[in-house]
């Protein structure tokens, strides 16, 4: 059973461009969620997805969007970066449909974003 | 609005000694309490929880009491090994929609030392 994945580890980008993370879950869990770490703080919720749909939304701008595909990977897609966004994103799975309180979310090593 | 606090951002403990990392929340209607640990370039990892109908919680060495009178919990670890140095969030769960997400803390770092 592998654990899950993130790519890349590390990525520079501009103000104003767009970028696209990559998250492969552990096998089987068909829920995933998203997470930005800003330095200094917690993990803050982006969105969640079960079986492809967008199942969740935390206090973000509708520029930070997403995709889970059939084969338990999915992405973090951001427009328009802003030097803000600079932070540690952390992809998290688990199983079932988000509702189940007693689901453990199983973390990614997260990427680390530095917007320029 | 931060709705789950951990006012300490350090801790330092002698190897075997009782560590306590301490935990507020706002919300009352989260009921399910998390505490993660993270290593340094590595993603957080699950350490243990606790309902809310519950006050107490045992691992081993891990143990999170919950006072949900006060909308507080804390983790202890007893002994504190030097391999428990991490920062640890603590997270809490309630459904939105439908939807259970976790809120974390700030976290703390906790150095033992040898």
């Amino acid at each position: 059973e592998t654990g899950v994945t993130q790519s890349p580890t590390h990525l520079i980008k501009t103000r104003g461009q767009q970028v696209t993370l990559r998250c492969s879950s552990q096998s089987g869990h068909n829920t995933v969620s998203w997470y930005q770490q800003a330095l200094g703080q917690g993990p803050q919720f982006i969105f969640q997805y079960y079986r492809e749909e967008e199942n969740g939304r935390g206090n973000f701008p509708p520029r930070f969007s997403g995709l889970q595909f059939p084969n338990y990977s999915s992405e973090l897609n951001v427009n328009a970066l802003e030097l803000d966004d600079s932070a540690l994103y952390l992809c998290a799975s688990s199983l079932g449909g988000g509702w189940e309180r007693y689901n453990e979310q199983f973390f990614g090593p997260g990427t680390r974003l530095t917007v320029l | 609005d931060q709705q789950v606090k951990q006012n300490s951002p350090s801790l330092s403990v002698q190897e075997g000694r009782i560590s306590i990392l301490n935990c507020d929340y706002t919300n009352s209607m989260f009921d399910y309490f998390l505490w993660y640990k993270k290593y340094p370039a590595e993603g957080p990892t699950f350490l243990i929880s606790i309902s809310s109908i519950k006050d107490k919680n045992e691992d081993g060495r891990f143990t999170v009491f919950l006072n949900k009178s006060a909308k507080h919990l804390s983790l202890h670890i007893v002994p504190s090994q030097p391999g428990d140095s991490a920062v640890y969030f603590c997270a809490a769960s309630g459904s939105t929609s439908g939807t259970y997400k976790y809120i974390f803390g700030t976290g703390t770092r906790l150095k033992v030392l040898a």
